[in-house]
């Protein structure tokens, strides 16, 4: 059974930096192209990024880019998402989910709260 | 960015109604639009891919149709079970972007 859990979410002050994970089973992670979507609260889903199975291509959003870096861990079956220069408009749940076309698996989400 | 644009943001049916929402891409996106079911609190749910493929072990009563720009998700015989809000997301280009959502409700 495919299983996604996300961690390292938290409340972190503006500027600052966190670390996501996502620890994956279930599947042959290092062939899979993996993705972060977040949702503010309140709000609707926001593709974040993707990387693909041997982290050859990684594609972030505007919001994302130069900011965010993610990366992967194929032995390990981890995706990570490194953080920096946090705003408050980055205050969201973060899901991992499997794929980057559709995603057909979700974690359920790691919060994270940027607020002085 | 493609533009999803659904319709309509809310809606509210009847146990065992018929019920449509609507996607529209601000371009061509072919039949790379997949929709999503999200309970509150809950993680995303992939209901339906590649416009009108139903993703294994969702039942027959969801169901997909469109190409090109415009798109239509449909739930037959509503269940209390499918209170929800809907998303649509399209894959043809990035950034992949999601619709608004559509909020369904149980009257």
């Amino acid at each position: 059974e495919v299983h996604l859990v996300e961690s390292g979410g938290g409340l972190v002050k503006p500027g600052g930096s966190l670390r996501l994970s996502c620890a994956a089973s279930g599947f042959t992670f290092g062939s899979q192209t993996v993705t972060w979507v977040r949702q503010a609260p309140g709000t609707g889903l926001e593709w974040v990024s993707s990387i693909t199975a041997s982290s050859s291509y990684i594609y972030y959003s505007d919001s994302a880019k130069g900011r965010f870096t993610t990366s992967r861990d194929n032995a390990r079956n981890l995706l990570f998402l490194q953080m920096n220069s946090l705003r408050a408009e980055d205050t969201a749940v973060y899901f991992c989910a499997r794929g980057g076309g559709y995603f057909d698996f979700w974690g359920q989400g790691t919060p994270v709260t940027v607020s002085s | 960015d493609i533009q999803m644009t659904q319709s309509p943001s809310s809606l509210s049916a009847s146990v065992g109604d018929s019920v449509t929402i609507t996607c529209q891409a601000s371009q061509d996106i072919s039949n790379y639009l997949n929709w999503y079911q999200q309970k509150p609190g809950k993680a995303p749910k992939l209901l339906i891919y590649d416009a009108s493929n139903l993703e294994t072990g969702v039942p027959s009563r969801f169901s997909g149709s469109g190409s090109g720009t415009e798109f239509t998700f449909a739930i037959s015989s509503l269940q209390p079970e499918d209170i929800a809000t809907y998303y649509c997301q399209q894959y043809d280009n990035l950034p992949r972007t999601f619709g608004q959502g559509t909020r369904l409700e149980i009257e």
